[in-house]
């Protein structure tokens, strides 16, 4: 089966820094990707890690460990307007690149 | 471009009745795919396709059928509505690419159904 494993709830000040972590275990893996998500909205993009090593997108940064089935996601310099659902998920092969497992989805309250 | 767009964006139906949510995008991609979405959980696969005329099932495809005519349609069917299949369903969309470092789906802004 497949399954990946994110922590419920985070919550933080704004200015403060927040990780978010993802383990998966999964039959096949090519390459593990994070959503963001508004109440009432659409996942939306941030970032793709097909190799060990960190990817970094302005004040988020993504991390992936092979060997370890294991990715984060960083948050820096966080800002209310980053209260909002982030989900990782992993895509298993090439060929059926589409063919998402996602994570629970970790929720993200940023405080004054 | 509008990206993808889905139709209708709320819905009520009984339970047995059929409908077609419909999902549409502009990008030329080639993968498409199906998911829905209950409270307070992730996004759970529905069907995918991998090209116009290729469809295949994904984690929860019982009660839903899908087609792919055309590169831009991929039209998802309940057959007989029941209050399990209340959710939020999302379309997404992306394109096949050989760059192995980079992989984004477009997601359209989800339809809300409940069945009564």
């Amino acid at each position: 089966g497949q399954s990946l494993e994110q922590p419920s709830e985070v919550t933080a000040v704004e200015g403060a820094i927040v990780q978010i972590n993802c383990t998966y275990q999964t039959s096949g893996f090519y390459g593990l990707s994070w959503y963001q998500q508004h109440d009432g909205g659409a996942p939306t993009f941030l970032s793709y890690n097909a190799l060990d090593g960190l990817e970094e997108t302005g004040r988020f940064s993504s991390f992936l460990s092979r060997s370890d089935s294991y990715g984060y996601l960083l948050l820096q310099e966080l800002q209310m307007k980053d209260s909002a659902s982030y989900f990782c998920a992993v895509r298993p092969n090439k060929a059926a690149g589409n063919k998402l497992t996602f994570g629970g989805g970790t929720r993200v309250l940023v405080k004054p | 471009n509008a990206g993808v767009t889905q139709t209708p964006k709320f819905q009520v139906l009984k339970t047995g009745q059929s409908m077609t949510l419909q999902c549409a995008q502009d990008m030329n991609h080639e993968y498409m795919s199906w998911y829905r979405q209950d409270p307070g959980m992730g996004l759970r696969l529905i069907h995918y396709s991998v090209g116009a005329g290729i469809t295949d099932q994904g984690e929860v495809p019982n009660g839903y059928n899908v087609s792919r005519s055309t590169t831009e349609d991929f039209p998802l069917r309940l057959l007989s509505a029941a209050p399990s299949q209340t959710s939020v369903y999302f379309c997404a969309s992306s394109r096949l690419s050989s760059r192995q470092d980079r992989y984004e789906q477009y997601f359209g802004p989800g339809t809300r159904l409940t069945v009564t």
